[in-house]
C-alpha cells in the first residue's frame, strides 16, 4: 500500500499527557497537512508543510501543539498537556506540490483517533 | 473569505435511486471545489473536483457535480444509489490564490442507503 499511513490509529490518554502522532506521505509529496476533525464536523485546517519548511499554522494550533518535518518525508504532531477538548480525529494529507497546478489533489490519510480522558 | 453550506445533515436514499447532495459556495474569487467522501474507519477519498474548466465534473463511482455560478451552487449527483455509497460527504473549496492549497470543509452529509 503506498498511500498516506498514520500511526497510531487509535490513542487513549489522560488529560495532561503528551502525545506524538506521526504521519507518513506518499512518496515524493511535497506538501504535507495536518487537519482535525471532531465528531459531527468536517475536518479543519491546522498547518502545512512545503517540504520540510512549516509556511502556515492555524489559529486553531495553539502553543501545546507542534509539528515538525524533518527532511521533508515524515510528520509528527506532538500535543503537550493534553485536554479534553484535543479529543478528535487527527489527519495528515500529502500532496505533489506542483506549483503550475490550481490545486494539488491532496490524498488523506486514516486519521489517529484522540481520547482525552 | 472562502466558504462551503452543505443544505442536508442527513439523506436518506432507496437502493437503485438518484441521489442529490446539495452544496452552496461562498467565494470572493473564482474558487476550486471538491467532493470528498469519507467511508467509517477509512480516510477521506477525492469523489471529483472543479477546477474553472468543464462545469460539469464527472468523477468517480458514477458521481458527478455540476459548477453553476449563477446559483453558486456545486451539487453532487448519482443516478442510482448502491449499499456501498452509504459514508459522510464532503463538500471542499480552497481559493485558487491561495498556493498553499489547505481545504476547507463543509460540515458534511451523511447518506444512508436503504434495500
Amino acid at each position: 500500500d503506498t498511500g498516506v499511513s498514520q500511526d497510531p490509529r487509535h490513542k487513549i490518554t489522560k488529560r495532561g499527557q503528551n502525545v506524538t502522532f506521526r504521519c507518513d506521505p506518499i512518496s515524493e509529496h511535497n506538501r504535507l497537512y495536518w487537519y482535525r476533525q471532531t465528531l459531527g464536523q468536517g475536518p479543519e485546517f491546522l498547518t502545512y508543510f512545503q517540504n520540510e519548511a512549516q509556511l502556515e499554522k492555524s489559529r486553531l494550533l495553539s502553543d501545546r501543539f507542534s509539528a515538525e518535518r524533518p527532511k521533508g518525508s515524515f510528520s509528527t504532531l506532538e500535543i503537550q498537556r493534553t485536554e479534553q477538548g484535543d479529543s478528535a480525529m487527527y489527519l495528515c494529507a500529502s500532496s505533489l506540490g506542483r506549483w503550475q497546478l490550481l490545486t494539488d489533489t491532496q490524498y488523506f490519510g486514516p486519521g489517529t483517533r484522540l481520547t482525552v480522558l | 473569505a472562502q466558504s462551503v453550506t452543505q443544505l442536508d445533515s442527513h439523506v436518506s436514499v432507496s437502493e437503485g435511486t438518484p441521489v442529490l447532495l446539495r452544496c452552496n459556495y461562498s467565494s470572493s474569487y473564482s474558487p476550486s471545489l471538491f467532493w470528498y467522501v469519507q467511508h467509517p474507519n477509512k480516510g477521506l477519498q477525492l469523489l471529483l473536483k472543479y477546477t474553472s474548466a468543464a462545469t460539469l465534473v464527472k468523477g468517480i463511482n458514477g458521481f458527478e457535480a455540476e459548477f453553476k455560478k449563477s446559483e453558486t451552487s456545486f451539487h453532487l449527483t448519482k443516478p442510482s444509489a448502491h449499499m456501498s455509497d452509504a459514508a459522510e460527504y464532503f463538500c471542499v473549496t480552497t481559493m485558487t490564490t491561495d498556493s498553499w492549497g489547505k481545504l476547507q470543509f463543509g460540515a458534511g452529509t451523511q447518506v444512508v442507503v436503504t434495500p
